[in-house]
């Protein structure tokens, strides 16, 4: 089962920071923190991934508190194709990926 | 680098008939997974092979579902028979390896009428 609560929906005006929150407040030491996307009819898309240090790459920052208990996605200028449903998702490496049903953000020109 | 490949992309059947879906995943890639999306919700695993050999299919409903991955590569989810509750998304993943973040490719949307 998804160990993860996240908002259903959000809006985000074109050219903002895109700021998702996640909370996993019974995360284990040795649970990463995942983040993945889904554009309408696509298949889940990899965004960036963490353990305990904030992590950024090109798509996406990663910020994660010192208790682990809670972490924040960073989409530094949302476009219209950031619109998507982004999943929150802690994970022991190695096993199954458990997806919940993740944040609906929409992207508003 | 060629993405996960899935085939067919749509299907439509009639409740008690059979159906499989085809998955080609990343080359060199160890880890694949089969996740059934139902409409709403997020994806929920059904298999995991290493290999050719299965490391999770707790969640597969054994009595109509069935899967294999001939070789290590290619895999094959078939259904038999079909309920309507099987209409969903039948998404394929890969992973380099089990620790791996994983790629998916963009599905089969099935519908069981």
């Amino acid at each position: 089962d998804a160990k993860t609560t996240q908002p259903t929906s959000m809006d985000c005006a074109e050219g903002r920071a895109a700021n998702l929150p996640c909370n996993h407040s019974t995360i284990s030491g040795n649970e990463y923190v995942y983040w993945y996307r889904q554009i309408h009819s696509q298949g889940p898309q990899y965004i960036i991934h963490g353990l305990k240090n904030n992590e950024t790459n090109e798509m996406a920052s990663l910020i994660i508190t010192e208790d682990r208990k809670s972490s924040t996605l960073i989409l530094p200028h949302a476009t219209l194709r950031d619109t998507a449903v982004y999943y929150c998702i802690v994970r022991v490496v190695g096993y199954q990926f458990y997806f919940g049903t993740g944040t609906s953000l929409t992207v508003i020109p | 680098e060629a993405g996960v490949a899935q085939s067919p992309r749509y299907k439509i059947i009639e409740k008690r008939q059979s159906v499989a879906f085809w998955c080609n995943p990343i080359s060199g890639h160890a880890t694949l997974y089969w996740y059934q999306q139902i409409l709403g919700q997020g994806p929920k695993l059904l298999i995991q092979f290493q290999n050719n050999g299965v490391v999770d299919d707790s969640q597969l409903p054994k009595d109509r579902f069935s899967a294999e991955r001939l070789k290590g590569v290619d895999s094959t989810l078939k259904i038999q028979p079909a309920k309507l509750e099987d209409s969903a998304v039948y998404l394929c993943a890969s992973s380099l390896e089990a620790g791996g973040e994983a790629f998916f490719g963009q599905g089969t949307r099935l519908t069981v009428v």
